[in-house]
């Protein structure tokens, strides 16, 4: 089945350590985004790529970076984590972008900041 | 600023008792509304998209309606297994593809 898939599932870093979170999809979507979702509370974007294009979200700290080699991979990176960042990191997809495609959710990393 | 609010924050029914989840929005230009399901520890599972007011879509016990101002998930004859966090989330013309979410219904369907 065609799906989005998170690595790890559960990430345990010290406080400052860089931490890489990865995600990968077999739907050969053109956009992938990264969510932030703290405990009840929404999903917040955070950035998407499109193709090979970056796009940032305005009050995403500069902490967060992200790349993206190829169609099927995206990385997540946190370069000095705090105990503010941590959350629920989601990983989505959609076909196109500018349209209402709807976004395929992966399962999630938990990460933990000690 | 685009902002969606849920309501309730959490709903207890039991198996069988048929209730509403409200959904309230602002937005400058609504280009679609969307509704997720979310388990505990798992990511958003996709519902629904509605696009203009008057649209309604059906899916087992499940079926969403859209006003200008608001969207309704109406649950009939629920079950245990409908337990879950329901998400409601905009997409504002303008945006590329940018969804803003509510913080989600926690609703628990007891026997």
């Amino acid at each position: 089945d065609a799906m989005v898939i998170q690595n790890p599932r559960y990430q345990v870093t010290q406080f400052g350590k860089p931490v890489t979170l990865s995600c990968s999809q077999t739907l050969n979507h053109n956009v992938m985004y990264w969510y932030q979702q703290k405990s009840s509370q929404a999903p917040k974007l955070l950035f998407h790529y499109y193709d090979k294009d970056f796009n940032n979200e305005a009050d995403t700290p500069d902490n967060f970076q992200s790349r993206r080699p190829n169609t099927s991979f995206c990385f997540l990176d946190i370069r000095s984590p705090g105990l503010g960042d941590a959350a629920m990191y989601l990983c989505a997809t959609s076909r196109e972008i500018g349209l209402s495609y709807e976004q395929y959710f992966g399962p999630g990393t938990r990460l933990t900041v000690t | 600023e685009d902002q969606v609010t849920q309501s309730p924050e959490a709903l207890r029914l039991q198996e069988g008792e048929s209730s509403s989840l409200n959904c309230s929005y602002t937005v400058s230009g609504l280009r679609g509304l969307f509704w997720y399901r979310q388990d505990p520890g798992k990511g958003p599972e996709f519902l629904f998209t509605l696009y203009s007011a008057g649209e309604e879509k059906e899916k087992e016990r499940l079926k969403a309606t859209l006003t200008k101002k608001e969207s309704f998930l109406h649950i009939t004859a629920p079950k245990p297994e409908d337990s879950a966090t329901y998400l409601c989330a905009v997409q504002a013309t303008g945006t590329a593809s940018k969804l803003t979410f509510g913080t989600g219904t926690r609703l628990q369907v007891t026997l």
